[in-house]
């Protein structure tokens, strides 16, 4: 069954460093997404990307993130320079139409120090 | 936007139990999906169901759009079962997320 999947499983960071998350969506799926989730508390939605452009994205998506599809396959979310506070795990999501079933990816724990 | 309810915010059973978990939702959705959290932080997806009833396996989930809730029934519950149940909802482009149900299954 095809499925996202994102690397690194688990990186760990000093603060101010950049830091890239990479997804490899469903193949054949058109919006992309990135989520994350402090520790104990809700999902929140990031970005959302389709037809290689941001389509909406949260307060939360600053100068400090951005999000590329460099190669047809891979959806990349940068954080330039990280803080303490962007220490969660970072989700991608894609779905083949815009209000269809959403499918995750196994997250990216990103652990700032 | 969305408003998204979970109940109960934990529940604690014994391993063999039903449970009953709600998601409440505040304007009509195109979407409404339940996931399982488990304890390294992994979402499955459970039930994709913006209305009616689906079942697989021990789980099964009812979505009545028009009272705008949900609910995910987990039978003969085992300790494989333990973690975090979310339901998430949009009406437009992202999914609005509730807080989660943590369940825990006692041996």
């Amino acid at each position: 069954e095809p499925e996202v999947t994102q690397t690194p499983s688990h990186q760990v960071t000093q603060m101010g460093q950049e830091v890239i998350l990479r997804c490899v969506p469903i193949s054949n799926h058109l919006y992309f997404y990135w989520y994350r989730q402090i520790l104990g508390q809700k999902v929140e939605f990031l970005v959302s990307f389709y037809n290689n452009e941001i389509s909406e994205k949260s307060e939360i998506f600053d100068d400090q993130f951005s999000v590329e599809r460099p190669d047809g396959s891979n959806f990349t979310l940068k954080i330039r320079s990280t803080k303490l506070e962007d220490s969660a795990m970072y989700f991608c999501a894609s779905r083949q139409q815009w209000a269809g079933e959403l499918f995750f990816g196994e997250g990216s724990r990103l652990t700032v120090l | 936007g969305i408003q998204v309810e979970q109940s109960p915010p934990d529940l604690i059973l014994q391993e063999g139990a039903n449970s009953t978990l709600r998601c409440n939702f505040s304007d009509s959705v195109n979407n409404l999906q339940w996931f399982h959290q488990n304890p390294w932080g992994q979402l499955i997806n459970l039930f994709y169901i913006p209305s009616g009833t689906k079942q697989n396996g021990r789980l099964s989930a009812t979505t009545v759009a028009t009272e705008r809730y949900s609910l995910l029934y987990i039978s003969s519950s085992q300790t494989t079962d333990s973690g975090v149940y979310f339901c998430a909802a949009n009406s437009n482009y992202q999914l609005i997320w509730g807080a989660g149900t943590k369940l825990i299954i006692k041996p």
